[in-house]
C-alpha cells in the first residue's frame, strides 16, 4: 500500500511569491496534518484537517493556509513567503481525529525561500 | 519554555552501549506520548508510544512519569543502524501533536 505521498519534493521561491504543497493521505484515512521543520528543529505543527474541516491551528501567521478536499487530500498554501519560511513541510495522515492515533508522515517538500 | 524540551545532545556512543534520552513537558493536560525516530533528510517515523506502566520493545523501553511530567527512552545494546535524531512528542486531546527539537545519536563501531 502507498504511504503518505507529497509534493513536490523540492521547491525554490523568492521572497513575495505564494506557494503551494500537496498531500495524499494514506487510502481510508481521513485527517492530514500540516508540520513546518526547520533545520535542527522538531517539527512544529500547523494545521490539521479531517473530513474537510479545520480541526486544528498551531501558531502560525494568517499567510499560511490549507484546505482537504474531498478525497481527504490536502494542500498548504503559504502567501508572501519569507526567507524564514524555508524549511521541511511534513504531511501527516492518520484515520481518526482523536485520542491516540499514530500519525504516518510523507517524505516532505523541502522550500527554499531566496 | 517550551512545550516539550529534550537533551540536547549529541550522544556518541560504541556499539553495545546503553544510552538514555529524556524530555520534559509543560503541558499538564497532555495525554499521549510519543518517541519518534527521524533518519538525515527523511520524514519521522513512530518509534514507539510510551504508556503509564512503562513499556518495552525489544532493545527500546520506553517510560512516562506523569506527576514529574517527564519521559524517557532507553536503547539497550546500540547498533550502529540505531543512529538518528530521536525526538520525544506529545499530544493533547486531537492531533494537535507537539515535537521536542530532537536528541542526536550516533553509534560507532
Amino acid at each position: 500500500d502507498a504511504g503518505v505521498t507529497q509534493s513536490p519534493t523540492h521547491l525554490i521561491k523568492t521572497r513575495g511569491q505564494q506557494v503551494t504543497l500537496r498531500c495524499s493521505p494514506i487510502s481510508g484515512h481521513k485527517s492530514v496534518s500540516w508540520y513546518q521543520q526547520v533545520l535542527g528543529q522538531g517539527p512544529q505543527f500547523i494545521f490539521q484537517y479531517y473530513e474537510k474541516e479545520e480541526r486544528g491551528r498551531g501558531n502560525f501567521p494568517d499567510r499560511f493556509s490549507a484546505r482537504q478536499f474531498p478525497n481527504y487530500s490536502s494542500e498548504l498554501n503559504v502567501n508572501a513567503l519569507l526567507l524564514g519560511d524555508s524549511a521541511l513541510y511534513l504531511c501527516a495522515s492518520s484515520s481518526r481525529d482523536y485520542r491516540v492515533e499514530t500519525q504516518y508522515f510523507g517524505p516532505g517538500t523541502r522550500l527554499l525561500v531566496l | 519554555r517550551k512545550e516539550v524540551e529534550q537533551d540536547p545532545g549529541p550522544f556518541n556512543v560504541p556499539e553495545g552501549a546503553t544510552v538514555a534520552f529524556n524530555c520534559t513537558y509543560s503541558n499538564s493536560a497532555s495525554q499521549s506520548f510519543f518517541w519518534y525516530r527521524q533518519d538525515c533528510r527523511k520524514e519521522p517515523k513512530l518509534l514507539m508510544s510510551v504508556y503509564s506502566s512503562g513499556n518495552e520493545d525489544g532493545r527500546f523501553t520506553a517510560q512516562l512519569n506523569r506527576a514529574s511530567q517527564y519521559i524517557s527512552l532507553l536503547i539497550r545494546d546500540s547498533k550502529l543502524s540505531d543512529s538518528a535524531t530521536y525526538l520525544c512528542v506529545v499530544k493533547k486531546g486531537n492531533n494537535d501533536m507537539r515535537f521536542g527539537a530532537g536528541t542526536r545519536l550516533t553509534v560507532k563501531p
